[in-house]
C-alpha cells in the first residue's frame, strides 16, 4: 500500500529561527495537503499542491513538491510562538486507498520564545 | 470554520461502559470520518463513510462501530469501553471532490477508568 514518511518527528527552535518538515511518498502522487494542529486543537487545512516542481506561499510559510511528486516541504522563516503545533502532510487516495486520505507521522515543532 | 460538530468534549467514563460519540456536519458533505489520535501522535482512520447508509473499517482496527443513517450525522459507538480506548476521537468530513479538504471537529477527549 501506500506508504509515506514524515521527517522530522520532533524540532525545537529558538523563536526567529527557520523550520523545515519534509514528507516523503513511495509512490508519485498526483497532489499532497498540509495540515497544522495547535497543541489541544484539530488539524486545520493549510494548502494543497498539484503541479511538479510547484511552490507556494503563505506569508512565511513555503511549501514546495518535488518535481518527481513523491516528496514535499513545508519551510517555515523566522518562526514564531504562534507557529508551534503539529505539521501534517497528507497523501490523496490511491491503490485500495479510493477516497481516503494518508496522514504522514507529522512534525511537532516546539518554539522556545 | 468548518462547520462540524462533535459531542461531548470531554467524557470519563468507568470501565464496560456503553458510549456514542456524536458528530454532525451542516456542510452536506458526503464523506465522513472517524480518527483515532493520541497525544502528540498521528493520527489513526478508524471509520469511514462515503455517503447514506455506506460505512467501512479504516486503517487502525477498533472495537468501535459507526453508523450514517443521515448525510449529516455520523455517530461511534464502543459498547463496552476499556481503558485501552482511552485517545482523543476526531471526526471529519469532506466534500468528496476537487481538492476534498477534510474539515475537522473540535474532537472528544475519552477517558476510561
Amino acid at each position: 500500500g501506500q506508504q509515506v514518511m514524515q521527517i522530522p518527528q520532533y524540532q525545537h527552535v529558538q523563536e526567529g529561527e527557520d523550520f523545515t518538515t519534509y514528507c516523503n511518498s513511495s509512490t508519485t502522487l498526483s497532489n499532497i495537503q498540509w495540515y497544522k494542529q495547535r497543541p489541544g486543537g484539530h488539524p486545520v487545512f493549510l494548502i494543497q499542491l498539484v503541479k511538479s516542481g510547484e511552490v507556494k506561499k503563505q506569508k512565511r510559510l513555503t511549501f514546495q513538491f518535488g518535481e518527481a511528486k513523491k516528496n514535499s516541504s513545508l519551510h517555515i522563516t523566522a518562526t514564531q510562538t504562534t507557529d508551534v503545533g503539529t505539521y501534517f502532510c497528507a497523501l490523496p487516495p490511491g491503490g485500495t486507498s479510493y477516497g481516503k486520505l494518508t496522514f504522514g507521522q507529522g512534525t511537532i515543532l516546539t518554539v522556545h520564545p | 470554520e468548518a462547520d462540524i460538530y462533535q459531542t461531548p468534549r470531554y467524557l470519563v467514563i468507568g470501565t464496560g461502559k456503553k458510549i456514542t460519540l456524536e458528530c454532525s456536519q451542516t456542510m452536506g458533505h458526503d464523506k465522513m470520518y472517524w480518527y483515532q489520535q493520541d497525544p502528540g501522535m498521528e493520527l489513526h482512520l478508524i471509520h469511514y463513510s462515503y455517503g447514506v447508509n455506506s460505512t467501512e473499517k479504516g486503517d487502525l482496527s477498533s472495537e468501535s462501530t459507526v453508523s450514517r443513517i443521515r448525510t449529516e450525522h455520523f455517530p461511534l459507538t464502543l459498547e463496552s469501553a476499556r481503558p485501552s480506548h482511552t485517545s482523543q476521537y476526531l471526526c471529519a468530513s469532506s466534500e468528496g471532490q476537487g481538492v476534498d479538504t477534510q474539515y475537522f471537529g473540535p474532537g472528544t477527549r475519552l477517558t476510561v477508568l
